[in-house]
């Protein structure tokens, strides 16, 4: 079974434009659950979508926006992009309840803000 | 703000030997554990989950110890290999949250 694969790997943008990034989870996962990772902030939650409905969100200002479609792909959206919005953006796939339904993380977004 | 840390961001151990990773946590509604593994360019990876109703678990080659009185959570590797060299991250998760709140991350390096 393939797993949760993420487009594009790398990105570099500059400041003000806006991003998207998408997640294809696992086969079978209904739960999508985006977060950012930095050196300084580590691993953050950002938001948690289950049958195209955000179930969750973290504590990102609304520039920071995501969708879950039918076939439970999801994008993100990075809007008026920042320098500190540099960062791995990581998508983890999950049957229907995570953490408790074991999340599966894909590779990961590597976002460069310049 | 309530969050999960780890008590050393780096740790180097012997190949063969047993390691230990600890992380403390504050959320005391937590009822549920992980333990990830990071290896260079990708994600997270699990390794194995304790629910608060349990003090210990046992995988392949890992244990998982919880102590709720001091909130304290550990990850025992046996005879550590090489490619248990990555960064371990802790996660705790309240009841019906769907999220998790991760740890700084440790970083462990086996020395041949």
């Amino acid at each position: 079974k393939a797993g949760v694969t993420q487009t594009p790997r790398y990105l570099i943008k500059t400041r003000g434009q806006q991003v998207t990034l998408s997640c294809s989870p696992i086969s079978g996962h209904r739960s999508v659950s985006w977060y950012q990772q930095t050196p300084g902030q580590g691993l953050q939650f950002l938001f948690e979508y289950f049958s195209e409905t955000q179930r969750n969100k973290g504590n990102f200002p609304g520039r920071f926006s995501g969708r879950q479609f039918s076939n439970s792909r999801s994008e993100m959206n990075v809007s008026t992009l920042e320098l500190g919005d540099s960062a791995l953006y990581l998508c983890a796939s999950s049957l229907s309840s995570p953490p408790t339904d074991t999340q599966y993380f894909g590779p990961g977004t590597r976002l460069t803000v310049l | 703000g309530e969050s999960v840390g780890l008590h050393l961001p780096t740790l180097s151990v012997q190949e063969g030997d047993n390691s230990i990773i600890n992380c403390a946590y504050s959320n005391s509604a937590s009822d549920y554990f992980i333990w990830y593994k990071q290896e260079s360019g990708k994600g997270p990876q699990f390794i194995i989950d304790i629910r608060s109703n349990m003090d210990k678990r046992q995988g392949q080659r890992v244990t998982v110890l919880l102590n709720k009185t001091v909130k304290h959570l550990s990850l025992q590797i046996a005879a550590t290999q090489p490619g248990d060299s990555a960064v371990y991250f802790c996660a705790e998760a309240p009841p019906n949250d769907y999220k998790l709140s991760f740890g700084a991350g440790t970083t462990v390096t086996v020395r041949a």
